[in-house]
């Protein structure tokens, strides 16, 4: 089990810019899930996917951002025109059925 | 809409002190239930969980939680804390049928030695 990785760690960006994240969950996990945390709050859900088929989005999704897991394994969410409201960490987060494996999520700074 | 409430944002306590964090949710019908704990620069890690059965769960380090129906609830408890024990805490709810976790704004504790 080597757990959930996240690339990058940190990102900074300039406001208007695109950025991209990835995230690789636990092989063999089919499940795999994206939240966003704010400073002073709990991870808040934004997408699901069972292997590739993205079966659920939340409303925080905008359609500024978008995410795919194009073979069932790894997973990319891409901002587009970043806006200054963006800035937070975005974690992923994997399962089977059952609990969720967190990884350490990538942090987004809005310059 | 569901929510989870965790009440103590802050908690302070001096090492061997007992420990309890109230965690409060917001769904009449069938529930999950989780407690993960995130240390100081470490990913979120699952803490204890309560699918269905004795309400009385078992986790990690010592921690316990205790699932009452009645009163929307699943507060964790500790005997005994430790100053390793310092970190944030968060209560998360799957509520049946969905396929993502509701989480609370989380309770930080600090340890003192």
């Amino acid at each position: 089990d080597t757990g959930v990785s996240q690339d990058p760690r940190h990102k900074i960006t300039k406001r208007g810019q695109n950025v991209t994240f990835r995230c690789d969950p636990i092989s063999e996990h089919n499940r795999l899930y994206w939240y966003r945390q704010t400073l002073g709050q709990g991870p808040e859900f934004l997408t699901y996917f069972q292997n590739e088929a993205q079966l659920e989005k939340s409303r925080l999704l905008s359609d500024r951002f978008s995410a795919e897991r194009p073979k069932g394994s790894f997973s990319t969410l891409e901002i587009q025109r970043t806006e200054q409201g963006d800035s937070a960490m975005y974690l992923c987060a994997s399962s089977l059925p059952g609990p969720q494996h967190f990884g350490d999520g990538t942090r987004l700074s809005i310059l | 809409a569901q929510s989870v409430s965790q009440h103590n944002h802050h908690v302070i306590l001096s090492e061997a002190a007992s420990l309890e964090l109230g965690c409060n949710y917001s769904y009449g019908g069938t529930v999950n239930l989780f407690w993960y704990v995130q240390y100081p620069g470490q990913h979120l890690q699952l803490l204890l969980k309560y699918f269905s059965g004795d309400p009385l769960v078992k986790g990690i380090k010592g921690f316990e939680a205790e699932f009452i129906k009645s009163k929307f609830s699943f507060n964790l408890r500790k005997p005994s804390v430790q100053w390793s024990d310092t970190a944030e805490y968060f209560c998360a709810v799957e509520v049946d049928g969905a396929n993502n976790l509701f989480f609370g704004t989380g309770t930080r504790l600090t340890v003192i030695p």
